[in-house]
């Protein structure tokens, strides 16, 4: 079964740089989550959308931002990246807005030097 | 704030013994309760999740049983097996967007399983 897809999966970048990170939900998914996790720790909520429109906000930093598009992939934009945003990112998906059943990808791990 | 705390890690069993990991939460409004397991350089796979008070949620051989009274979902298993060996999140979500919306989950803090042979 197709499963959320992210990508890239490795991301190496200096301190000041951009980001992007993608997900593309399983199909038929209209709804995905971005979460935060640092070395040893929980996931940190940071943004959903459900049908395209932001729906909540967790913790996430003014220097990020994120979209999600008419095919239903988003893009996590990251910005002026500090040493303290390495960490692997994870997108969730589900269908139908909220259900509380995410399913999650493998995650993309940044890293900032 | 909606907040989970579970038991801290690392918790090291011998093969086939019997597992609890402990998890309480806080919540405005009536919460679904889930249990997320993380393998070794995967994502977070949900495991069992309950909707309501009383139910129970049964997954491989684990389950939870989601208490009101003590705001509990404790996770337990018979025999624990070497492949059971990962990092278990207790998380819970609570509807605020009425009409459709995406509510994020609250993890707890997670904790790291070891069983050994």
């Amino acid at each position: 079964a197709a499963g959320v897809i992210q990508s890239p999966r490795h991301l190496i970048k200096e301190k000041r740089e951009t980001a992007t990170l993608k997900c593309y939900p399983i199909p038929r998914h209209d709804t995905v989550y971005w979460y935060q996790q640092g070395p040893g720790q929980d996931p940190q909520f940071l943004i959903s959308f459900y049908e395209k429109m932001q729906s909540d906000k967790g913790s996430i930093p003014d220097r990020f931002s994120a979209q999600q598009f008419s095919d239903y992939h988003s893009e996590l934009n990251m910005s002026s990246l500090e040493l303290g945003d390495s960490a692997l990112y994870f997108c969730a998906s589900s269908l139908g807005g909220y259900t509380g059943e995410l399913f999650f990808g493998e995650g993309s791990r940044l890293t900032v030097l | 704030g909606d907040s989970v705390t579970q038991m801290e890690g690392p918790v090291t069993l011998s093969e086939e013994a019997f597992l609890t990991i402990n998890c309480t939460y806080t919540a405005t409004g009536y919460p679904s309760l889930f249990w997320y397991v993380q393998y070794p350089g995967e994502g977070l796979q949900l495991l069992l999740k309950a909707t309501k008070a009383d139910d129970k949620g049964s997954n491989k051989g684990f389950e939870a049983t989601y208490r009101k009274e003590t705001t509990s979902f404790h996770l337990e298993k018979g025999s624990v097996q070497v492949s059971d060996s990962a990092v278990y999140f207790c998380a819970l979500s609570v509807r605020r967007n009425s009409g459709g919306g995406a509510d994020g989950l609250t993890f707890g803090k997670g904790t790291h399983l070891i069983i050994q042979p």
